[in-house]
């Protein structure tokens, strides 16, 4: 069965530093993974996805991922943080067959201080 | 596509009255999910649907919460009676069956129980 942990429920950081959030996974079988972004009172929303080919995935507002099949680890990095980037992230993990329902992290929350 | 559409936003209601959450999925995705959010779970998948059927709705906490989908563009996530442990996010997304599991959630109905 698939899971997901985020390693860091809290995550601060002052503004134009760089960031790693960090996500392993456990899967039997080949899996599809996600980062979505959840800002103060709304839902969440994809960031970026990897699904094949290039483990090096970029997505939305200069975030970008690496999968690591060896680590089985897909970590959510950028090289320069904005005041607007505070939010929660999600990882999220799914394995292809049956309905792909993916399995959600419980979250990093991202505060990025000026 | 005005994207999933979650109503009320806000719910404020005495334990034991009848709280009906409504969701209107985006048009043509005919998978829908029903997730929960709270601080001390994270976000959990109550049921979702596919083509308006009901396929899994093991996470659904108990026999108060039902959910429907009565056809493609409505479905309600109903919780008779509520108590002061179902406050907290609920959110619906919608997602194409053909498409690698992107789901698009819904800005949550946030559920106040006194």
């Amino acid at each position: 069965a698939q899971s997901v942990t985020q390693l860091d429920s809290q995550v601060p950081v002052f503004e134009e530093a760089p960031v790693e959030l960090r996500c392993n996974y456990s899967s039997s079988v080949s899996v599809y993974l996600f980062w979505y972004v959840q800002y103060p009172n709304q839902g969440l929303q994809l960031l970026l996805k990897y699904l094949s080919g290039s483990t090096l995935v970029k997505g939305i507002n200069g975030f970008e991922a690496e999968f690591n099949k060896s680590q089985t680890s897909f970590h959510l990095r950028k090289p320069s943080v904005h005041i607007s980037d505070t939010a929660e992230y999600f990882c999220a993990v799914s394995e292809p067959g049956g309905s792909y329902i993916p399995t959600f992290g419980r979250g990093t929350s991202l505060i990025v201080h000026p | 596509d005005a994207g999933v559409i979650q109503s009320p936003r806000h719910e404020v209601t005495e334990m034991g009255q009848e709280v009906t959450l409504r969701c209107k999925p985006i048009s043509g995705h005919d998978y829908l999910f029903w997730y929960r959010q709270t601080m001390m779970r994270g976000l959990e998948l109550l049921i979702y649907f596919n083509n308006n059927v009901p396929i899994d709705d093991s996470g659904m906490p108990e026999d108060r919460f039902s959910a429907k989908m009565p056809n493609a563009s409505f479905s309600t996530l109903k919780i008779q009676p509520s108590e002061p442990r179902d406050s907290a996010v609920y959110f619906c997304a919608s997602r194409e069956g053909g498409a690698k599991n992107i789901q698009y959630f819904g800005a949550g109905t946030r559920l106040s129980v006194l």
